[in-house]
């Protein structure tokens, strides 16, 4: 596809549920990154891919949260027993490697009621 | 470990004037420095980039400065346009080489008015 794409747009579920957020990178793209961004603050950093292991785990904030890739194609972040604190919105990032640049998804809104 | 202080948090200028945003990072390994701008309900989308081998980086009314040894860099936008208001995020990051991994800052919110 053209740019990273991620789905769903927004999620709204109730506490205590799992949930499944989904980023199709960039064709090509072997880095794969998870960011959360909570309103008004900067993006925090959750996870890295390397192809399809994950060198970079440190800002997973719980064993709540875990993320999977297939191969240097799709991610999954999953986030089980959902908090409120959870609510926030998920950027997924591709990056060529041996290239700086990183491009973002347009994210996904996830609303814990 | 890894920080990055931004400053200010929110900037109001008026249109034509130049606007300018600051950041301190705390890993003296960083070596890359994004900018990336967010309007509102959309992506980040990369602005400019500067890496630590060069002091200073221009495009057309966007520049970048580094000071490496303070550990400082700076945006700087001149003659600026209503349609520059957004969201400015700095980050640093110890390049493609290491894992790439960026560490923002907390944004600063730029609102041009005509």
């Amino acid at each position: 596809g053209a740019g990273v794409s991620q789905s769903p747009s927004n999620k709204v579920t109730e506490k205590g549920k799992d949930v499944e957020l989904r980023c199709d990178p960039i064709s090509g793209h072997t880095a794969l990154y998870w960011y959360r961004q909570r309103l008004g603050q900067g993006l925090e950093f959750l996870i890295y891919f390397q192809g399809n292991s994950a060198p970079d785990k440190s800002g997973l904030p719980s064993d709540r949260f875990s993320a999977e890739r297939t191969g240097e194609s799709v991610s999954t972040l999953t986030i089980q027993r959902t908090q409120q604190e959870d609510s926030a919105v998920y950027l997924c990032a591709s990056r060529r490697i041996g290239e700086t640049e990183a491009f973002f998804g347009q994210g996904t809104r996830l609303t814990v009621v | 470990g890894e920080n990055v202080e931004q400053h200010p948090s929110t900037l109001s200028v008026q249109e034509g004037d130049s606007a300018v945003i600051k950041c301190t990072y705390s890993d003296s390994a960083s070596n890359y420095f994004p900018w990336y701008k967010q309007e509102l309900g959309k992506r980040p989308q990369l602005i400019i980039d500067i890496r630590s081998n060069v002091g200073e980086k221009k495009d057309q009314r966007i520049a970048v400065t580094l000071n490496k040894t303070a550990k400082h860099f700076s945006l700087h936008i001149t003659e600026t346009q209503p349609e520059d208001s957004a969201v400015y995020f700095c980050a640093a990051s110890k390049g493609s080489s290491n894992t790439g991994k960026l560490i923002f800052g907390q944004g600063t919110t730029l609102q041009v008015k005509p």
